[in-house]
């Protein structure tokens, strides 16, 4: 039981590349998050998915796309990245409410060069 | 004003000490609250929930106080392996929203 799984760990990127981040979780969770940490910021929320094929806005989503095909995977895209965008994004899931544990990978960490 | 605040610290307490540590949230329609710990360079994971009635797990004590809008986590004895930051985790609408987390080192 792997729980939840980002793909790649770490990724260095030039301004204006693209690149999609994969999570994947195997515990039939419905809720699926992306977050990104920043020293001083906190966890702040990129894009969420309450079940398989919908999405919905964070509280930082431009510059970020998602997508929720499959219930077990939740992608996290950055069409034109930029440095400001260089940081640790952690993917969570929760069973079906957000009142219920969090489930969080081992994070990506990102630099835009 | 941040939704959740918390004192960055950081907290260095002795082996064997009691620390307390403080959270405070702005909208009072939030709904569920929790403390989750983060280790260096690690993902957070849930350290416990924190009910209005106050909820105890071994040396951990969470409480909330809704009038005054704040979480307060208590760990008695404190072991070294407590050393981490605590994060401060508030719900509403479905959403979680983090502190920025408080940073315990534990000093032998």
């Amino acid at each position: 039981n792997a729980g939840v799984t980002q793909t790649p760990k770490f990724r260095v990127l030039k301004t204006g590349q693209s690149m999609t981040l994969l999570c994947a979780q195997d515990m039939n969770h419905e809720y699926m998050y992306w977050y990104r940490q920043d020293p001083g910021m906190g966890l702040r929320l990129i894009h969420y998915s309450v079940g398989e094929g919908t999405t919905a806005k964070g509280e930082v989503p431009d510059g970020y796309n998602v997508s929720r095909l499959k219930k077990q995977n939740f992608l996290l895209g950055l069409e034109s990245a930029a440095p400001s965008q260089t940081s640790v994004y952690f993917c969570a899931s929760s069973f079906d409410r957000a009142d219920t544990e969090a489930f969080f990978g081992q994070g990506t960490r990102l630099t835009v060069v | 004003r941040k939704e959740v605040e918390q004192d960055p610290g950081p907290f260095n307490v002795p082996e064997g000490a009691t620390v307390a540590f403080n959270c405070t949230y702005s909208n009072s329609a939030s709904q569920s609250f929790f403390w989750y710990r983060q280790d260096c360079r690690k993902e957070p994971k849930l350290l416990m929930s924190v009910y209005s009635s106050g909820n105890e797990d071994g040396r951990f004590t969470a409480q909330l106080n809704r009038a005054s809008q704040y979480i307060s986590l208590l760990i008695r004895d404190s072991k070294l392996s407590d050393s981490a930051t605590y994060l401060c985790v508030v719900n509403k609408d479905e959403k979680l929203t983090f502190g920025t987390g408080t940073r315990l080192t534990i000093i032998p």
